[in-house]
C-alpha cells in the first residue's frame, strides 16, 4: 500500500521560471492539505483541498501560488515567477475524512524547491 | 490563536541517555497532540498521539502524557540510540483540519 507520494523530490528553478509540485495521496484518500517548511522553521498549513474543491487556502500566498486537486490525477501545488524566498520544502499530506489530520495524518517525503 | 512551543535545539546526547524534548501548547477547546520524527532527507512520519487529557502516546520507547493542567506534552525516551538523530516536531489539531507545528528539535545521538 503506497504512501503518499510527491515528486519531484528535488526541485531547482532560476528566478521568474514556474514550479510544479505533485502530490498523489494514498489509496482511498480524497482530502490534500499542503504544508510549507522553511528554513529552521516548523512546518506551516497552505491549504487544504478534496477532489476538484479548494476548502481553505488561507495559509496561501495571494499572488503566484495556487493549488488544485482535480477528478483524476495527482494534486498540483504551482508557484507562478519564482522568487529566493520561495525555497523551501513543501509536504503534502492525506486523509481519507474531513478532520482527519487530528486522528492521523500520512505525509509524503515532501520536495525541496531551490530557487536561484 | 493557536501555537505551540517547543525547547530550542540543537540536543546531543550519548548513547543510552535519557531524553526530554519539552513542548507546550495554546489552544482553545480540546486539541489533539502530536509528535512528528523527520529523519535526515525524509518526510514526517507520526511517532505518537494523544487526543484528551490524561492520555499517554508511546511508540519505539518514546512517550509523552497529555498535561492538560500544564499545557504541556513533553517527548521522552529513557535510552537514546544513535538511530534515534532526527528533528522532532510537536504539533496539535484543535478541532480542525489543520496542524500547528512548533519549530522543531534535532536531536544527535553520538555513540
Amino acid at each position: 500500500n503506497a504512501g503518499v507520494m510527491q515528486n519531484p523530490r528535488h526541485l531547482v528553478r532560476r528566478r521568474g521560471q514556474e514550479a510544479r509540485l505533485r502530490c498523489s495521496p494514498m489509496k482511498g484518500h480524497s482530502h490534500v492539505y499542503w504544508y510549507r517548511q522553511l528554513p529552521e522553521e516548523g512546518l506551516k498549513f497552505m491549504v487544504y483541498l478534496q477532489k476538484e474543491n479548494i476548502i481553505d487556502e488561507s495559509g496561501m500566498p495571494k499572488e503566484r501560488f495556487s493549488a488544485e486537486f482535480p477528478k483524476e490525477g495527482p494534486s498540483i501545488l504551482r508557484i507562478q515567477q519564482v522568487v529566493r524566498g520561495d525555497s523551501a520544502a513543501y509536504f503534502c499530506a492525506s486523509s481519507p475524512a474531513r478532520g482527519g489530520l487530528n486522528t492521523e495524518a500520512f505525509f509524503g517525503q515532501g520536495t525541496r524547491l531551490t530557487v536561484v | 490563536g493557536n501555537s505551540v512551543t517547543q525547547m530550542e535545539g540543537p540536543v546531543t546526547l550519548s548513547e543510552e541517555a535519557f531524553l526530554t524534548i519539552n513542548c507546550t501548547y495554546t489552544a482553545t477547546g480540546y486539541p489533539s497532540l502530536f509528535w512528528y520524527v523527520q529523519y535526515p532527507g525524509e518526510g514526517l512520519q507520526l511517532l505518537l498521539k494523544a487526543t484528551k487529557a490524561d492520555d499517554k502516546g508511546s511508540n519505539k520507547g518514546f512517550e509523552a502524557t497529555y498535561r492538560k493542567e500544564t499545557t504541556s506534552f513533553h517527548l521522552e525516551k529513557g535510552s537514546v540510540q544513535v538511530s534515534d538523530s532526527a528533528v522532532y516536531f510537536c504539533a496539535l489539531g484543535a478541532g480542525s483540519y489543520q496542524l500547528t507545528f512548533g519549530k522543531g528539535t534535532k536531536l544527535s545521538v553520538i555513540p
